[in-house]
């Protein structure tokens, strides 16, 4: 398995602009956790799934940010529109039996 | 809620001396409890987990931690340390709503 896939690995894009990280878990996991790792703030989570359900998304900092997961094999994160406050490393973790993190998406907002 | 403190921010150590990474936990229910390694510009990987049984723990690369419930703590160790183990560590905890939160991260420096 090639565990979990995240892409891009590294954008940058000026403020205003729309953002859209991706995600694909691990074949069978039926949960997906989004985070969100900074300095300042450390590891946050923003939003997880259920079988494709929201869960959770108390995490989520403002209306700027929007997750969906149309299938169990895709989950995006959006963010409209960018702030340089956003510049951040987000995660995408898989659950099945236990919690598998992607190598992470490094966004720079200038 | 639960939350997870660890107490170091940073801790430097030479090569081949042991080293603890202290995690404290807040809950009122059982837990399940983490320890995650990240190297630098890379993601998490798992170093080992408590789910029940023996309170102590053995994971990858040496490492094991010892769970006490009554101190709520879950406090990682390893018994001489190598230059490839700099890197954040963190600890986390699985809450009753199946999510993972973490800790702020403890950096470990190993000086040669």
């Amino acid at each position: 398995d090639a565990g979990v896939i995240q892409s891009p690995r590294h954008e940058v894009t000026e403020m205003g602009q729309e953002v859209t990280l991706r995600c694909k878990p691990i074949s069978g996991h039926n949960s997906l956790f989004w985070y969100r790792q900074t300095m300042m703030r450390g590891l946050e989570l923003l939003i997880y799934f259920n079988n494709n359900v929201p869960i959770d998304d108390s995490g989520m900092p403002e209306d700027r940010f929007s997750a969906k997961m149309p299938n169990a094999s895709f989950s995006t994160l959006k963010i409209q529109p960018s702030e340089p406050r956003d510049s951040a490393v987000y995660f995408c973790a898989s659950r099945g039996g236990g919690y598998t993190f992607g190598s992470g998406t490094r966004l720079t907002v200038v | 809620a639960q939350s997870v403190t660890q107490l170091d921010s940073q801790v430097p150590v030479f090569e081949e001396a042991p080293v603890e990474l202290r995690c404290n936990y807040s809950s009122s229910v059982s837990v399940y409890l983490f320890w995650y390694v990240q190297y630098p510009n890379q993601g998490l990987q798992l170093l080992l987990k408590y789910l029940s049984g023996s309170t102590l723990v053995k994971g990858i690369n040496g490492f094991e931690a010892e769970f006490n419930k009554s101190q709520t703590s879950f406090h990682l160790r390893k018994p001489s340390v190598h230059i490839s183990d700099t890197a954040e560590y963190f600890c986390a905890v699985e809450t009753g709503a199946q999510k993972l939160v973490f800790g702020q991260g403890t950096r470990l420096t190993i000086n040669p």
